[in-house]
């Protein structure tokens, strides 16, 4: 499968643990991008990841959210101290970084998410 | 702030008939991409089309094609010889061109249901 690979599909953590979602951008891309959809509602950006940089973390909440995509590995969105809000669908993007555009404009491939439950 | 808005929460549409998935949006930039993702039951996101805002012509995908109006900021998706498989909530979404960023901006999806 030479798509973009989330792990794991699901995820259950009691309030107060941490919650580490992965994400392996489709081979050739560069660019990474975290989406999260609360039930009943659209993905909303949270990040956007080139490799060991972080371009716009508009999206990410103050506190407790944090994102890295290093050198080597997949791409990682770590979330502290977990609480019952945090219930989501959690979608990982990725797509070229195109010479001539920076990446910009080109599809967001998108993997089948995680599925983070709270108790 | 850029906003998306899909007026429609849910649509019907009998198999092999044609359905309009209507869309809009606000946006002060130029240059911009919009896109139309499918999501059906199994939750994955899927592209189904894309256009360039800076193009006058509709892009097409087989079945699947759409209705720009930039004046107008509408960006409708046509669903010709709809079939069951189609059975997905909607999401139309923008990209803004020419910043460093590039995240899309998604409304809230139509969920269409496909009748055999």
């Amino acid at each position: 499968n030479a798509g973009v690979m989330q792990n794991p599909r699901h995820l259950v953590r009691r309030r107060g643990q941490e919650a580490r979602l992965r994400c392996s951008p489709m081979k050739g891309h560069s660019h990474v991008y975290w989406y999260r959809q609360l039930p009943e509602e659209g993905l909303k950006f949270m990040v956007y990841l080139q490799k060991e940089n972080i371009i716009d973390e508009s999206g990410m909440p103050k506190e407790r959210f944090s994102a890295e995509f290093p050198k080597e590995g997949p791409s990682i969105l770590r979330i502290q101290q977990v609480v019952r809000g945090d219930s989501a669908a959690y979608f990982c993007a990725s797509s070229r970084g195109d010479r001539g555009t920076g990446g910009i404009g080109q599809p967001q491939h998108f993997g089948d998410g995680t599925r983070l439950s709270i108790l | 702030a850029q906003t998306v808005t899909q007026s429609q929460p849910e649509m019907s549409v009998q198999e092999a008939e044609t359905v309009t998935l209507s869309c809009t949006y606000d946006t002060s930039e130029s240059n911009y991409y919009l896109f139309w993702y499918k999501q059906p039951p199994s939750r994955q996101m899927i592209l189904v089309i894309r256009q360039e805002a800076y193009k006058q012509q509709n892009a097409t995908e087989n079945r699947f094609s759409v209705n720009f109006q930039k004046a107008a900021k509408s960006f409708s998706l046509k669903i010709s010889d709809s079939q069951l498989g189609d059975t997905a909530m909607y999401f139309c979404a923008t990209l803004n061109y020419g910043g460093a960023t590039n995240k899309l901006i998604f409304g809230t999806g139509t969920l269409l249901a496909v009748q055999p």
